[in-house]
């Protein structure tokens, strides 16, 4: 079955720091990948998404590329907020109408 | 719009007992989803409803779970006899029909504590 594989948290960083967040996913055919991003007090929000291999989604700064050979969607940015303190959800959508999730990754940003 | 909205947002209960979960969708979205998410984990798929029919059910959605979108528009989740196991945040997204599958709205979640 399809499953994803994030990076464990939490991750605090310093304002302007450089954030990465590994995800590796299994499944089969060609999935759709996905950041969704939870604020606190906030639900869930599609942050970026790519849908076939080479695609690199973007928003708000943040990048993934879709890498086929890696199985991989790692999350990017260059330069953090304490804004984008939040959670961090990697996911894909396969065949079916659903999506499988990863566990989650909290970002701590200081200032 | 006024975004995805989930009633109750908090819900305590004693064990055996039944709760409902109501789930108002953006208004033009067709699809409706049911997801639960527990501490530290991420959401899992429960359900998913295109106007009033429920087209997939995951294994998780034991018989005591049962959810309806009667008129396509909101839906109910409900959980008969409640067990301790059940307690989690109980997630409903929306989602317009020509989007991706994965391009969903989420609600606020309505959290279940089972005493």
């Amino acid at each position: 079955g399809n499953s994803v594989t994030q990076m464990e948290g939490p991750v605090t960083l310093s304002e302007e720091a450089f954030l990465t967040i590994n995800c590796t996913y299994t499944a089969t055919g060609y999935p759709s990948l996905f950041w969704y991003v939870q604020y606190p007090g906030e639900g869930l929000q599609l942050l970026l998404k790519a849908t076939k291999a080479d695609d690199k989604g973007s928003n708000k700064g943040f990048e993934a590329t879709y890498r086929k050979e890696t199985t991989s969607f790692h999350l990017e940015k260059g330069s953090v907020q304490v804004s984008d303190s939040a959670v961090y959800f990697c996911a894909l959508s396969g065949s079916a109408r659903q999506l499988t999730f990863g566990s989650g990754t909290q970002l701590t940003v200081l200032p | 719009d006024t975004g995805v909205s989930q009633d109750p947002r908090h819900k305590i209960t004693k064990r055996g007992q039944n709760v409902t979960f109501r789930c108002d969708p953006i208004s033009e979205h067709n699809r409706l989803y049911w997801y639960r998410q527990t501490l530290g984990q991420g959401p899992e798929f429960l359900t998913y409803f295109q106007n009033e029919a429920q087209l997939e059910k995951s294994r998780l959605l034991s018989d005591r779970f049962s959810a309806e979108r009667p008129k396509g528009s909101f839906s109910t989740l409900e959980i008969q006899r409640t067990e301790q196991g059940d307690s989690a945040m109980y997630l409903c997204a929306s989602s317009f029909g020509d989007r991706g599958p994965g391009e969903l709205f989420f609600g606020e979640g309505s959290r279940l504590t089972v005493l």
